[in-house]
């Protein structure tokens, strides 16, 4: 198995331009998380996805945020306008036979916004 | 909420040392927990994952427990070496039937160095 794919794998921007990251999980996996890790504040948990469906936004940071995941095998972050302040790895993990399964995290995707 | 806390944030050893990283949650209604290893500028690599009904899963040179009850789990490393360096996660699949019942939640991570 491939794994989970992200891309792109770094992404530098100036601010105000929109960003779309991009994620396949592993196939099979039915629930899939967005988290974004920082040196100071650590792994946060964006949005994560059961079967498709959204089920905790919560920890999206505010309405410049957005994520969808039109099938089982796609989903996409856009950060719209973005701001120095979201520069972080963004990463993707995927999951399958929820409750039980294991976690599987994409290599990342290293946002620099300018 | 669940919190999960890991005790030491880093930690130093020489090389060919047994250690114990440790794992503490709060609420012991999770599913499973998970341990990671990340290395700088890289994504998560999933060592161990223990069933919330196990009590210890082994590959290698590491061993993970479990002690439900108690709110904690820890990594063994036998024999370290400096391949070993790394920061390591660990992370509770919360049980439930709330809205985040399937979340993942983790703690801050040890930073391992292993001298040679």
């Amino acid at each position: 198995d491939a794994g989970v794919i992200q891309s792109p794998r770094h992404e530098v921007t100036e601010m105000g331009q929109e960003v779309t990251l991009r994620c396949k999980p592993i196939s099979g996996h039915n629930s899939l998380f967005w988290y974004r890790q920082t040196m100071m504040r650590g792994l946060e948990l964006l949005i994560y996805f059961n079967n498709n469906v959204p089920i905790d936004d919560s920890g999206m940071p505010e309405d410049r945020f957005s994520a969808k995941m039109p099938n089982a095998s796609f989903s996409t972050l856009k950060i719209q306008p973005s701001e120095p302040r979201d520069s972080a790895v963004y990463f993707c993990a995927s999951s399958s036979g929820a409750p039980t399964g294991e976690l599987f995290f994409g290599e990342g995707s290293r946002l620099t916004v300018l | 909420k669940q919190e999960v806390t890991q005790i030491p944030a880093a930690l130093s050893v020489p090389e060919g040392e047994n250690l114990v990283l440790n794992c503490s949650f709060t609420d012991s209604a999770i599913y499973n927990l998970q341990w990671f290893r990340q290395d700088p500028g890289k994504g998560l690599t999933s060592l161990l994952l223990i069933q919330s009904s196990q009590r210890e899963q082994t590959s290698g040179r590491l061993n993970a427990s479990l002690d439900k009850s108690s709110g904690r789990s820890t990594l063994y490393i036998a024999a370290s070496q400096p391949g070993d360096s790394a920061t390591y996660l660990c992370a509770v699949r919360a049980g439930g039937l709330t809205n985040t019942g399937n979340q993942f939640y983790f703690g801050t991570g040890t930073s391992l160095t292993v001298i040679p």
